[in-house]
């Protein structure tokens, strides 16, 4: 069964910091994955997502995320943390290889605090 | 270009009450999703429509919850009757057929009291 894990529930960075939000999954066939954003009392925000390619995908707002195939990690990365970047952030794969088509599961979510 | 819409925005209500949710989806987005998001949780898939078949509502809990998209457009989510455990944020989400971006709208936070 394919599954997503967002191990830490919270990290913690100091402003113009590099970040890394981790995420690892588990699917049957080939993965497609996501990131997502959420700020208070809105819709999540889509960040970036892999397909196929360059493992290293640049997304929104100077985040980018590299998939290790290996590893079956996706993190999300930002050289330099704003204030602003502090929100819920939630990593979502979509398994190919569900029976019936496709289904989209998310992780539990990230909280990111940067400090000023 | 407008995002997904959706309303109302709050709702609080009493136990065994219904309930129901609109969504617009984004202009041309043939895919339309309902999730249930719990405190803390991610989102969770309730019900997928491609244009106006649900094509996957395996995780609706179809004694008390109903959606519809009648015209392949807008779609409506009910509850009836509410129960405690139903308070959570909805939301609705679109995407193109052949993408897998999935565009949020802000989400009905209910209440049941």
């Amino acid at each position: 069964a394919q599954s997503v894990a967002q191990p830490e529930d919270q990290v913690n960075v100091a402003e113009g910091n590099p970040l890394t939000v981790k995420c690892t999954y588990s699917v049957s066939g080939n993965p497609y994955l996501f990131w997502y954003v959420q700020y208070p009392n809105r819709g999540l925000q889509f960040l970036l997502k892999y397909i196929t390619g360059d493992n290293l995908v640049k997304g929104s707002y100077g985040f980018e995320a590299e998939f290790n195939k290996s590893q079956t990690s996706f993190h999300l990365k930002k050289p330099s943390a704003l204030v602003s970047d502090s929100a819920l952030y939630f990593c979502a794969v979509r398994d190919e290889g569900h029976t019936g088509g496709f289904k989209t599961i998310f992780g539990a979510g990230t909280r990111l605090f940067v400090k000023a | 270009e407008a995002g997904v819409v959706q309303s109302p925005r709050y709702k609080i209500i009493e136990k065994k009450q219904p309930v129901a949710f609109w969504c617009n989806p984004i202009s041309g987005h043939n895919t339309l999703y309902w999730y249930l998001q719990n405190l803390g949780q991610g989102p969770e898939l309730l019900i997928r429509y491609e244009n106006e078949e649900a094509v996957d509502d395996s995780q609706l809990p179809k004694d008390r919850f109903s959606a519809e998209r009648l015209k392949g457009v807008d779609s409506t989510l009910k509850i009836q009757p509410a129960e405690l455990g139903d308070s959570a944020v909805y939301l609705c989400a679109s995407s193109e057929l052949a993408t897998d971006t999935q565009y949020f709208g802000p989400g009905t936070r209910l209440t049941v009291l």
